[in-house]
């Protein structure tokens, strides 16, 4: 089975705080993916990456920053948290034909 | 703009009948598609999928029906349980970019009532 995890359910930060979100993936997938959540917008991807030390733009990655450093690991980084950043982040990773996602980070920043 | 469309935000349904979850799609290259299940608090969770070779595939309680002629693709559950409520996203893209190139709708709110 395909395991993506997230490093926490549930985050409450700060206005202007630096946050991390961590995920790992333990299937060796080549592509990963950070979204976000929220209601009547859907999932919007924020940024994804294809490989190593790679990374792509998403939909809207204005305010967001990652890193992959290793393989299964791909972090999401908000270098100075914001209220309209207050969400459900999801991390993915993919097969070529199929997308499979954590358990979700539900961020509040206040 | 958006490619992959699901107009209805939320559709409620009693136990036991049918539910009919709808998408449509813009994008012509599109042939392969997928639908997801997200309950609160959980990561969406893949539930069934389409590629543009068929028009119909099924999967216990779920069929996914596409008509490629109208860019429109629908889920139906039967019979609906409570279980089944949650938001479905509707997905989409070429068969070979799947993995990178997933464009999802919006989203609709299934609401199964006992």
């Amino acid at each position: 089975d395909v395991k993506v995890t997230q490093s926490s359910r549930y985050l409450v930060k700060r206005t202007g705080e630096k946050v991390f979100l961590e995920c790992v993936q333990d299937m060796d997938h080549e592509n990963m993916f950070w979204y976000r959540q929220d209601p009547g917008l859907g999932l919007r991807l924020i940024y994804f990456s294809y490989d190593v030390k790679m990374k792509e733009k998403g939909d809207i990655p204005e305010g967001y920053s990652v890193s992959r450093e290793k393989k299964e690991r791909f972090s999401l980084i908000l270098e100075s948290a914001s209220t309209n950043q207050t969400s459900m982040y999801l991390c993915a990773s993919s097969t070529r034909d199929r997308v499979y996602f954590g358990p979700g980070t539900r961020l509040t920043v206040t | 703009d958006q490619q992959v469309k699901q107009n209805s935000p939320s559709l409620s349904v009693q136990e036991g009948r049918i539910s009919i979850l709808n998408c449509d799609y813009t994008n012509s290259m599109f042939d392969y598609f997928l639908w997801y299940k997200k309950y609160p608090a959980e990561g969406p969770t893949f539930l069934i999928s389409i590629s543009s070779i068929k028009d119909k595939n099924e999967d216990g309680r779920f069929t996914v029906f596409l008509n490629k002629s109208a860019k429109h693709l629908s889920l139906h559950i039967v019979p609906s349980q409570p279980g089944d409520s949650a938001v479905y996203f509707c997905a989409a893209s070429p068969l070979n970019q799947a993995g990178t190139a997933l464009i999802f709708g919006k989203g609709t709110t299934l609401s199964v009532s006992s």
